[in-house]
């Protein structure tokens, strides 16, 4: 059974920093693209970023670009979200999701229960 | 970048009726690479249709998925109390991007 858990969400300042977990178990976690995806309660989703089963192909979504960054280790099987310079708006519910294939552009077939971020001072 | 909008945005029905939720594309998305989402309150996003019509595993034959090009639609035959929860589509023809959300809630 696929399995995604994230960790590491919690209340930070404006401007200040946060590392998103997310620990994959019942697949062969480095054949796959994976996801971080965002939910601001009462707003839609929005793909944070993707990466590649080899972490050749990264997209961020341009929100973010330059303030975050994604990469995974193969050998632990989990998947990192570097977040800087956060603002309000970057306050959201943080899903890791796993791709159906080995790049960040397809359809997502599983996803985490999530990590919750809240910037605020 | 492909913007997605999906209609309407709340769907007031009764279990037992039929649910029609439309997700518009700003441009043609190739190869029919679109996917419906359902989220339930409290609940991560679960993939119920991909490749626009392909049901994804365990999902019941009332959830079905047509549609091309522009215009895509999720239809669901006869609401179950746990269908009622927002439906996200997804295009992956042109990079990721999701539509903002249809939330289909009892009458």
């Amino acid at each position: 059974e696929v399995q995604l858990v994230e960790s590491g969400g919690g209340l930070v300042q404006p401007g200040g920093s946060l590392r998103l977990s997310c620990a994959a178990s019942g697949f062969a976690f480095d054949d796959y693209a994976m996801h971080w995806v965002r939910h601001v309660p009462g707003k839609g989703l929005e793909r944070v970023s993707g990466l590649s089963w080899n972490s050749v192909t990264i997209d961020y979504a341009d929100s973010v670009k330059g303030r975050f960054t994604i990469s995974r280790d193969n050998v632990k099987n989990i998947l990192y979200l570097e977040m800087n310079s956060l603002r309000a708006e970057d306050t959201a519910l943080y899903y890791c999701a796993k791709d159906y294939r080995e790049l960040p552009r397809y359809y997502l077939d599983h996803w985490g229960q999530g990590t919750l971020v809240t910037v605020s001072s | 970048e492909v913007v997605l909008t999906q209609s309407p945005g709340t769907l007031s029905l009764s279990p037992g009726e039929r649910a029609t939720l439309s997700c518009r594309a700003s441009q043609s998305i190739s190869n029919r690479y679109l996917a419906w989402y359902q989220q339930r309150p409290g609940q991560a996003p679960r993939l119920l249709i991909y490749g626009a019509s392909s049901r994804a595993t365990g999902i019941p034959d009332r959830f079905s998925g047509s549609g091309s090009g522009t215009d895509f639609t999720l239809t669901i035959s006869r609401l179950d109390p746990g269908d009622f929860a927002v439906y996200y589509c997804q295009q992956y023809g042109s990079s990721v991007t999701f539509g903002p959300g249809t939330k289909v809630d009892i009458k």
